[in-house]
């Protein structure tokens, strides 16, 4: 069974530009979450998609956004990007509540 | 709101030796799960062993097992006969049984010596 994937793996943006991460689940798997991981803060909670509905909600400002396709891959999108931003974003999908299955990040460097 | 905290940012183990890995969480609800998470420096985050807060029973997994002690609010991690591929930083996460938003304590790196 193919696990989590994420696209792109690496990008490098500017001050100022968006960007949109995608992430396809583990096939069945229609809960997909995203985190942000920083040397500083560590592993902090973006927002959880179920059923292409946003069900969960970090404390992030409303420059991350996501949404949730029928076929339950998912994106998530940066607007006017800071240097603060760059980070390892993190996907996660689950087939029930609970036991979260992660892909490989994508590692997102704003110059 | 539900904090997890992992008290060891480093700990090294001699290879084949056991090493328990520590986290404590705060929290007001009843039903809970707790995780270790394993994530070498490849950065793929791995699973590591699951504990449910209403079974008494710890989790076990091959050489991985738990020390759960839910009054306490803690869930500790042994690892038997390590190797070297254990080496990683280990992340201690809580979530509520409504939701599937993860809390993440700071992690511990381990370091496994041969």
């Amino acid at each position: 069974k193919a696990g989590v994937t994420q696209t792109p793996r690496y990008l490098i943006k500017t001050r100022g530009q968006q960007v949109t991460l995608s992430c396809s689940p583990i096939s069945g798997h229609r809960s997909v979450s995203w985190y942000q991981q920083t040397p500083g803060q560590g592993l902090q909670f973006l927002f959880e998609y179920f059923s292409e509905t946003q069900r969960n909600k970090g404390n992030f400002p409303g420059r991350f956004s996501g949404r949730q396709f029928s076929n339950s891959r998912s994106e998530m999108n940066v607007s006017t990007l800071e240097l603060g931003d760059s980070a390892l974003y993190l996907c996660a999908s689950s087939k029930d509540k609970q036991t979260q299955y992660f892909g490989p990040g994508t590692r997102l460097l704003v110059l | 709101a539900q904090t997890v905290t992992q008290s060891q940012p480093e700990m090294s183990v001699q290879e084949a030796e056991t090493v328990t890995l520590s986290c404590t969480y705060d929290t007001s609800e009843s039903d809970y799960y707790l995780f270790w998470y394993k994530q070498p420096p490849s950065r793929q985050m791995i699973l590591v062993i699951r504990q449910e807060a209403y079974k008494q029973q710890n989790a076990t997994e091959n050489r991985f097992s738990v020390n759960f002690q839910k009054a306490a609010k803690s869930f500790s991690l042994k690892i038997s006969d390590s190797q070297l591929g254990d080496a990683a930083m280990y992340f201690c996460a809580y979530s509520v049984e409504y939701g599937n938003k993860l809390v993440f304590g700071a992690g511990t790196i381990l370091r496994v010596k041969s």
